[in-house]
């Protein structure tokens, strides 16, 4: 079946960017989504990207795609102590019934002053 | 503003207990799902509908049913809770074919002691 793999944990001083990692198995994926998960909360979409586009941008955040390396990236440019979270990638297929996604472990993010 | 809202924050059952989770959306979306979150594993689907009364399997069915007989409510059942169901419970909502946003709810704390 698909699979999402994310690394388990970043850490990042306020001000830099931080760069999180996906890598994905499932070719036929067409879409590809990027959301947050604050503390006692469920989660957002931050930004999504077609699998026919290379790179999306959106305010403080670039979404980068490699389909043939099926590796996806997001960064945060001037990360702030707000942005600590945990990051989950995210894709779906529109060969999937009823437009089920298949998420990655989720990346936890620290922002240190 | 979409809401989905799950019917509890926290719950605690004992082992063997019946567990109903409840999930009501207000956005008339045609998919509804059920994940739980589980440090370092993401997101997993347990159960997903795409119409009333229809049901599908995901990735960890066991120990799981779901029921939908009202478009705008999905119930996730614990037909005998055990300890390794402790989890926290998501539900998740999405617009027919594939759209580009899910909507999540505040999720569940379950403790099976």
């Amino acid at each position: 079946g698909e699979d999402v793999e994310q690394s388990l944990f970043l850490s990042v001083r306020e001000g830099d960017s931080s760069v999180i990692n996906c890598t994905y198995t499932d070719s036929s994926s067409t879409y590809l989504y990027w959301y947050k998960q604050e503390p006692g909360a469920g989660l957002q979409l931050l930004t999504y990207i077609f699998s026919n586009m290379d790179m999306k941008q959106d305010q403080r955040l670039t979404v980068l795609l490699n389909k043939k390396d099926k590796h996806l990236s997001l960064r945060i440019a001037d990360t702030q102590t707000g942005d600590s979270a945990i990051y989950f990638c995210a894709e779906s297929s529109k060969e999937a019934a009823g437009n089920k996604l298949t998420f990655g472990g989720g990346t936890r993010v620290l922002v240190k002053p | 503003d979409v809401k989905v809202t799950q019917s509890s924050r926290y719950l605690v059952k004992r082992t063997g207990e019946k567990v109903f989770l409840e999930c009501v959306q207000d956005m008339d979306h045609e998919n509804m799902f059920w994940y739980r979150q589980d440090p370092g594993l993401g997101l997993r689907l347990i159960y997903f509908s795409y119409d009333v009364k229809m049901k599908e399997k995901g990735d960890i069915p066991e120990g799981y049913s779901v029921s939908r007989e009202k478009k705008e409510r999905f119930s996730l059942i614990l037909e005998s809770a055990s300890t390794n169901q402790t989890s926290m419970y998501l539900c998740a909502i999405t617009q027919g074919g594939v759209s580009t946003e899910a909507f999540f709810g505040q999720g569940t704390r379950l403790t099976v002691v």
